[in-house]
């Protein structure tokens, strides 16, 4: 079974410029996430889809972050301008709703650099 | 609210010695407990899982008790090898809709030969 597909690995930018993350879910699962892991913390939960529709986006800075996800499968994660402090890696992962336990299963992340 | 508190690192462990990782949560109801592990260069990966109470999770020689009543889930291991050099993280989720992750802060464990 094929995992959860980031991409790109690594992105380098400068502040107040643009980038954008791409991920595939693996196949079935309805849900979907991307946290924001900043060096030597824990990962932190920036939004969550159910199928093509926002679950949870309270922690989101609105103002320069957004994020969708069309036709309930692969999704893109924005972020227009970028400042000093976006510096992280953005992971996504999927997991399956109904029935599940709260597993998520992870991609390898993407690595942003903002200077 | 809820939240996860581990111990702070990093942990040095000399191989074949034995580590405990301590993992206390807060948290309404009865969430699922999880410690995942990030091996340098590499991405999250769940090690093991715990569901209710009183449950064991084990895998690779780690193991952890789903403790209802001090609200703890340690991690342990008998004799640690140099391949178990990584970030250990402890979470919790209720599954389903509220099924997101909340992580504590991580806790390095770095094993010398």
């Amino acid at each position: 079974e094929a995992g959860v597909a980031q991409s790109p690995r690594y992105k380098i930018i400068e502040k107040r410029q643009s980038v954008a993350f791409w991920c595939n879910p693996i196949s079935g699962h309805a849900t979907l996430y991307w946290y924001q892991q900043i060096l030597g913390q824990g990962p932190k939960l920036l939004i969550q889809f159910q199928n093509n529709g926002v679950v949870d986006d309270s922690q989101l800075p609105k103002d320069r972050f957004s994020a969708e996800r069309l036709k309930g499968v692969d999704s893109t994660l924005k972020i227009q301008p970028a400042k000093l402090e976006d510096s992280a890696v953005y992971l996504c992962a999927s997991s399956v709703l109904r029935g599940d336990t709260g597993e998520l299963f992870f991609g390898e992340g993407s690595r942003l650099t903002v200077l | 609210g809820n939240s996860v508190t581990q111990m702070e690192g990093p942990v040095t462990l000399s191989e074949e010695a034995f580590l405990t990782i301590n993992c206390t949560y807060t948290a309404t109801g009865y969430p699922s407990l999880f410690w995942y592990v990030q091996y340098p260069g590499e991405g999250l990966q769940l090690l093991l899982k715990a569901t209710k109470a009183d449950d064991k999770g084990s895998n690779k020689g780690f193991e952890a008790t789903y403790r209802k009543e001090t609200t703890s889930f340690h991690l342990e291991k008998g004799s640690v090898q140099v391949s178990d050099s990584a970030v250990y993280f402890c979470a919790l989720s209720y599954g389903g809709s509220q099924g997101n992750l909340i992580f504590g802060k991580g806790t390095k464990l770095s094993v010398k030969p």
